[in-house]
């Protein structure tokens, strides 16, 4: 199974609301990161946060990361109808040759 | 920068015929790799490689061929398609090594018929 899990899977909500989307993974991690894919497009890197970090803001966007809950929060304030997208979690589990895992998205909708 | 780009953007195969998928970066990246992405499986990783002259298996690489003669270059070789490799083929890169921040191409989606 996927070690990073997101949750929810969809969530629609209003332009200005703030939307929060949760990752969970199963073993111990180096670092988690987070994508945004837009419809037919590739992914783009939005933060990355590590083992160590607790919480980690770019722009609208707050990352929080819980190691003991094993878990990680997405934030998005304020949101706009350019924030639809699917978003993704990735870990890695920090040891010789660990891959990079990504979870299968929460795909967001932002009503205007 | 055009950071990475990948041709076609879409195409269409009949079942046995073979092509290749171009994946290109100017980034300087000495990691590259392949993923597929399918709906309720995510991206699964195909082949990967962390130099120039280096490629290695990642989770799902059967039916599948890359070589990396170039830092820039790293394209995907469909054998022999199958319906079951129907999906949208990504291309990323990072510096170093699989845990650095992707940078991910456009994609490419197949349909075999």
């Amino acid at each position: 199974s996927q070690q990073g899990e997101e949750d929810p899977q969809a969530l629609s909500i209003q332009e200005g609301e703030n939307a929060t989307m949760n990752c969970s993974y199963k073993t111990s991690i180096n670092n988690l990161q987070w994508y945004r894919q837009n419809s037919g497009r590739g992914l783009v890197h939005l933060i990355l946060i590590r083992s160590n970090e607790r919480e980690k803001h770019s722009g609208r966007l707050r990352v929080t990361l819980d190691t003991s809950k094993k878990s990680s929060s997405l934030l998005i304030t304020a949101s706009r109808a350019a924030d639809t997208a699917s978003y993704f979690c990735a870990t890695d589990k920090g040891t010789s040759g660990s891959r990079l895992t990504f979870g299968e998205g929460t795909q967001l909708t932002v009503n205007p | 920068n055009a950071g990475v780009t990948q041709t076609p953007k879409f195409q269409v195969l009949k079942t046995g015929q073979s092509m290749t998928l171009q994946c290109a970066q100017d980034m300087n990246h000495e990691y590259m790799s392949w993923y597929r992405q399918d709906p309720g499986m995510g991206l699964r990783l195909i082949h990967y490689s962390v130099g120039a002259g280096i490629t290695d298996q990642g989770e799902v690489p059967n039916g599948y061929n890359v070589s990396r003669s170039t830092t820039e270059d790293f394209p995907l070789r469909l054998l022999s398609a199958a319906p079951s490799q129907t999906s949208v083929y990504f291309c990323a890169s990072s510096y170093y090594k699989e845990t650095d921040t992707q940078y991910f191409g456009p994609g490419t989606r197949l349909t075999v018929l």
